[in-house]
């Protein structure tokens, strides 16, 4: 049971360059997050979706973009990349009801110079 | 917006002290949850309380749910170098909504 894929695990962007990072996860879960998580800032919610079709913005969602075509996938798109995004991106999902918990993927850690 | 405030930020200690990580907030919570980071990797869940005044113990550590639901604390006894991480509190609200409020987290060190 892979749980939460990341991928890349690294990346390097150039100023104004885009990229998506893609996120899968095999537990049929319902819902999914991307996260953005800065030293000592905690985790930031970008985007966030119910279920296939269906995403909203979340606290930080300005410079991304973000789609839901299956259960399985929510990629996270960068479009012009700024510095202000340099930062490490985790996605995570969950079932519904109280005592689901977050099964979060490994991250990627991104530098825009 | 609910807030949760963990307290200490930092913590560094020697291995066998005993700690106690602290997450509080105004509002009440569903439901809260304690994960632990270690470096380059994801949160991990370490467990979920979900009634108010509920207790719960997973080996050396003890999580606590207050009474009101609104905090919660996390003992550790006898901390070893395998303890060290970045512990972190999430909140579910009551509105039906599934979108967790994180802590800042508090980053510990157990110095062997």
């Amino acid at each position: 049971n892979a749980g939460v894929t990341q991928t890349p695990k690294f990346r390097i962007l150039k100023i104004g360059q885009s990229m998506t990072l893609q996120c899968t996860q095999d537990m049929n879960h319902n819902y999914m997050y991307w996260y953005r998580q800065d030293p000592g800032m905690g985790l930031k919610l970008i985007y966030y979706s119910v279920g296939a079709g269906i995403t909203d913005k979340g606290e930080v969602p300005n410079g991304y973009n973000v789609s839901r075509s299956t259960t399985e996938d929510f990629p996270l798109r960068l479009e012009l990349a700024a510095p202000s995004q340099t930062s490490v991106y985790f996605c995570a999902s969950s079932g519904t009801g109280r005592s689901y918990g977050y099964t979060f993927g490994s991250g990627t850690r991104l530098t825009v110079v | 917006t609910q807030l949760l405030e963990q307290s200490p930020q930092f913590l560094s200690i020697q291995e066998g002290e005993n700690l106690t990580v602290y997450c509080n907030s105004s509002s009440v919570f569903s439901s809260l949850q304690w994960y632990r980071q270690e470096p380059g990797e994801g949160p991990v869940l370490l467990v979920t309380v979900v009634t108010g005044g509920e207790v719960k113990k997973l080996k050396r550590l003890t999580f606590q749910f207050g009474d009101a639901r609104k905090d919660s604390s996390l003992h550790i006894t006898a901390a070893q170098p395998g303890d060290t991480g970045l512990y972190l509190c999430a909140g579910l609200g009551y509105r039906g909504s599934y979108i967790p409020t994180f802590g800042r987290g508090t980053s510990l060190i157990v110095h062997p």
